[in-house]
């Protein structure tokens, strides 16, 4: 079974905290890849991040961290020193080969709302 | 701003009539998808279009039908549609469409759908 699994429904806290959104992805492809998406309540759903699984490399862009594990097959993503901008939903997505074509699984979404 | 543009940004019909969706990129994209989203749900995958060819309906009722006029273009027209259908309808684009090559998909702001 392929899937994604976002466990923090919601998460709530007071901006300059440092923040970590879970997700666990399941997957027997050994070709697959992890992305985040932001959804600001505007409606679009912006590109953050990809990753390969053969790249298990963590990366840094500015105030957001990822951490990719194999081993516990998760792809997690930390905002540090938050800030009210960043309140929106998350989604983390497992992209695969399947049927035919590149599917995007989605997790079902951490909403962050980060207060003043 | 979104390089993939979509309009309206809202609309409301009747479940008698007949509209369309416009979504539009200049990022020379070969692959286009429609996707719907459900409050507090993520998206859900509805058509792929690959070098202008639906290669994908994910079992979709014919009161969407999709259509791409060109590499630039995907049209979603609208018929008979019921109340459950109101939505955030995204539309999105990526690079690559072929095992290997999961590009990253850049949406559109949406089109908030509303049947009354």
């Amino acid at each position: 079974a392929q899937k994604v699994t976002q466990a923090q429904t919601e998460i709530s806290v007071v901006e300059k905290e440092d923040v970590t959104l879970d997700c666990v992805y399941e997957t027997r492809d050994t070709t697959y890849y992890l992305f985040w998406y932001k959804q600001p309540p505007s409606g679009e759903l912006v590109f953050l991040i990809r990753r390969n699984s053969f790249d298990e490399q963590n990366e840094i862009s500015g105030r957001y961290s990822w951490n990719f594990q194999k081993s516990t097959s998760s792809f997690n993503f930390t905002i540090t020193a938050s800030q009210v901008v960043d309140s929106a939903v998350y989604f983390c997505a497992l992209g695969v080969f399947s049927g035919g074509y590149n599917k995007l699984i989605f997790g079902a979404g951490t909403r962050l709302a980060v207060h003043p | 701003d979104t390089e993939v543009t979509q309009t309206p940004k809202h609309l409301v019909m009747g479940m008698t009539n007949k509209k369309s969706l416009k979504c539009e990129q200049h990022m020379g994209h070969r692959a286009m998808y429609w996707y719907k989203q459900k409050a507090k749900k993520p998206p859900e995958l509805m058509f792929v279009y690959s070098y202008e060819k639906l290669s994908i309906n994910e079992s979709v009722p014919s009161r969407f039908s999709p259509e791409c006029p060109n590499s630039s273009l995907l049209n979603l027209h609208l018929h008979a549609l019921q109340p459950e259908d109101s939505a955030l309808y995204l539309c999105a684009s990526s690079q690559k469409d072929r095992p290997g090559g999961n590009s990253p998909l850049h949406f559109g702001n949406g089109t908030r759908l509303t049947v009354t």
